[in-house]
């Protein structure tokens, strides 16, 4: 069935470290994907998307790119700060109503 | 636009009780949604409604009952409590099923 699968964390990260978040998907169409961030105690929000082949989603220094050839939309970022301190979920939506979310990644930065 | 509000934040149910977890949003939004979150998981689909008077099932709805009287509200039951309903629940909004979702802050509820 369709599905997302994220990289396992905790991951803790210095400041201005690199990140990359890994994130592969099982469909059968062509599906939208999507990096939700839920920062402590509050609701997911949307991070960025990208819906077609060759897409790249970005904002807040974030970026993904939609690889149709390797079925994956890695979250990555040059430099992050303590503020990035959150969970991080990949998702995909096929045409219809129904997300699919990956089980989230916590990330903590420390200074 | 206060958005996505849910009610109540934190509750803690004895096996068998019931409560309804409110969900109210502002936006005119067609589209709504109940998920749960379960610890080191991702969220799973309850229920979902297309517009007022129209709900279906997702993925793990059973346990609850969901009702679309209004555009705004889109309450979520929970008839006999039992310990796996253990979990925080966050409810979204969508304009059109291919918008993004805006979620609440969630629910999270204890069944002792």
């Amino acid at each position: 069935g369709d599905s997302v699968t994220q990289m396992e964390g905790p991951v803790t990260l210095s400041e201005e470290a690199f990140l990359t978040i890994n994130c592969t998907y099982t469909a059968t169409g062509y599906p939208s994907l999507f990096w939700y961030v839920q920062y402590p105690g509050e609701g997911l929000q949307l991070l960025l998307k990208a819906t077609k082949a060759d897409d790249k989603g970005s904002n807040k220094g974030f970026e993904a790119t939609y690889r149709k050839e390797t079925t994956s939309f890695h979250l990555e970022k040059g430099s992050v700060q303590v503020s990035d301190s959150a969970v991080y979920f990949c998702a995909l939506r096929l045409t219809g109503n129904q997300f699919y979310f990956g089980t989230g990644t916590s990330l903590t930065v420390i200074p | 636009n206060a958005g996505v509000t849910q009610t109540p934040k934190f509750r803690i149910l004895k096996i068998g009780q019931s409560m309804t977890l409110q969900c109210t949003q502002d936006m005119n939004h067609n589209y709504m949604y109940w998920y749960r979150q379960d610890p080191g998981m991702g969220l799973k689909l309850i229920y979902y409604s297309v517009g007022a008077g129209i709900t279906d099932k997702g993925e793990v709805p059973n346990g609850y009952n969901v009702s679309r009287s209004t555009t705004e509200d889109f309450p979520l039951r929970l008839e006999l409590a039992a310990p796996s309903q253990t979990s925080v629940y966050f409810c979204a909004s969508s304009y059109q099923a291919y918008n993004e979702q805006f979620f609440g802050p969630g629910t999270r509820l204890t069944v002792l």
